[in-house]
C-alpha cells in the first residue's frame, strides 16, 4: 500500500530515557514533517525536511532530533525524556509544488501516529 | 503569525441534521485551506480543500467555500450520519515562497458526535 507509516504504534518508556520513532513515506514525496498532538488534541508543527534538508524547526526543546537519511524516511529521536512529552507524534509528508512560485496545495498525507507515553 | 480559530466543541448532532462547523483564519499570505478528520485511533485523513477565493471543497457530502472576504472555511453537511463521529481540524498552508515546505496550521479541533 502507499502510505506513511510509522514505528512504533505505542511506546511507553521511563523519564530520562532516549527513543526514536521512524517515519517511512512511499508516496515519492521531497517533504516531510513532524506534529505533536497534545492531550487536548492540538496539533502543532515541530520539523520539516524538504530534500533531506531541515526547512522548519519550530520551538521544540533541543533533545528532539530530526534525522532525515534520505527522502523517504524521517526519524524523531527524543533524548532524556520528560513527563510532559507525552503525546500522539504525527509524521506527514507532501510534494512541495512550484507552480510559477505560487504556493498550490502542500496537501500533507499523515502516518498512524505514535502515542508515546513517559512514566 | 498565522492562526486558525474554530469552534469549540464537543457538538452534539442527531442522525440526518445539518451540520456546521464554523472556522476563521488570520494568514500573512494568500493560504490553501483545508479540512481533515481524525477518527477515533486513527491518524489525520484530508476531507477537502481549497486553494483560492471563492472555491468550494466538497467530498462525502460535506463541504466548505473559501471566503476571502469573511476568512472563513466553514463545513456544512445537509444530513449527519453516526460514521461521521470524529473529531474535525480546520487547517491553512500559507503560499510556498519558493524556499521552504509549510507546516499546516491547525486549529484546535471539533468533537463531533453523531446520536442514532
Amino acid at each position: 500500500d502507499t502510505a506513511v507509516s510509522q514505528t512504533p504504534k505505542y511506546l511507553v518508556t521511563q523519564m530520562g530515557n532516549d527513543k526514536s520513532i521512524k517515519c517511512e513515506q512511499n508516496l515519492g514525496h521531497d517533504t516531510m514533517y513532524w506534529y505533536k498532538q497534545d492531550s487536548k488534541k492540538f496539533l502543532k508543527i515541530m520539523f520539516s525536511y524538504n530534500n533531506k534538508e531541515l526547512i522548519i524547526n519550530e520551538t521544540v526543546p533541543n533533545r528532539f532530533s530530526p534525522k532525515s537519511p534520505d527522502k523517504a524516511h524521517l526519524n524523531l529521536h527524543i533524548n532524556s525524556l520528560e513527563l510532559g512529552d507525552s503525546a500522539v507524534y504525527f509524521c506527514a509528508s507532501s510534494q512541495s509544488m512550484l507552480a510559477g512560485g505560487l504556493g498550490l496545495l502542500n496537501e500533507q498525507f499523515f502516518g498512524p501516529g505514535t502515542r508515546l507515553t513517559v512514566l | 503569525g498565522n492562526s486558525v480559530t474554530q469552534m469549540e466543541g464537543p457538538v452534539t448532532l442527531s442522525e440526518e441534521a445539518f451540520l456546521t462547523i464554523n472556522c476563521t483564519y488570520t494568514a500573512t499570505g494568500y493560504p490553501s485551506l483545508f479540512w481533515y478528520v481524525q477518527y477515533p485511533g486513527e491518524g489525520l485523513q484530508l476531507l477537502l480543500k481549497a486553494t483560492k477565493a471563492d472555491d468550494k471543497g466538497s467530498n462525502k457530502g460535506f463541504e466548505a467555500t473559501y471566503r476571502k472576504e469573511t476568512t472563513s472555511f466553514h463545513l456544512e453537511k445537509g444530513s449527519v450520519q453516526v460514521s461521521d463521529s470524529a473529531v474535525y481540524f480546520c487547517a491553512l498552508s500559507d503560499r510556498y515562497s519558493g524556499g521552504g515546505a509549510d507546516g499546516l496550521t491547525f486549529g484546535k479541533g471539533t468533537h463531533l458526535i453523531i446520536q442514532p
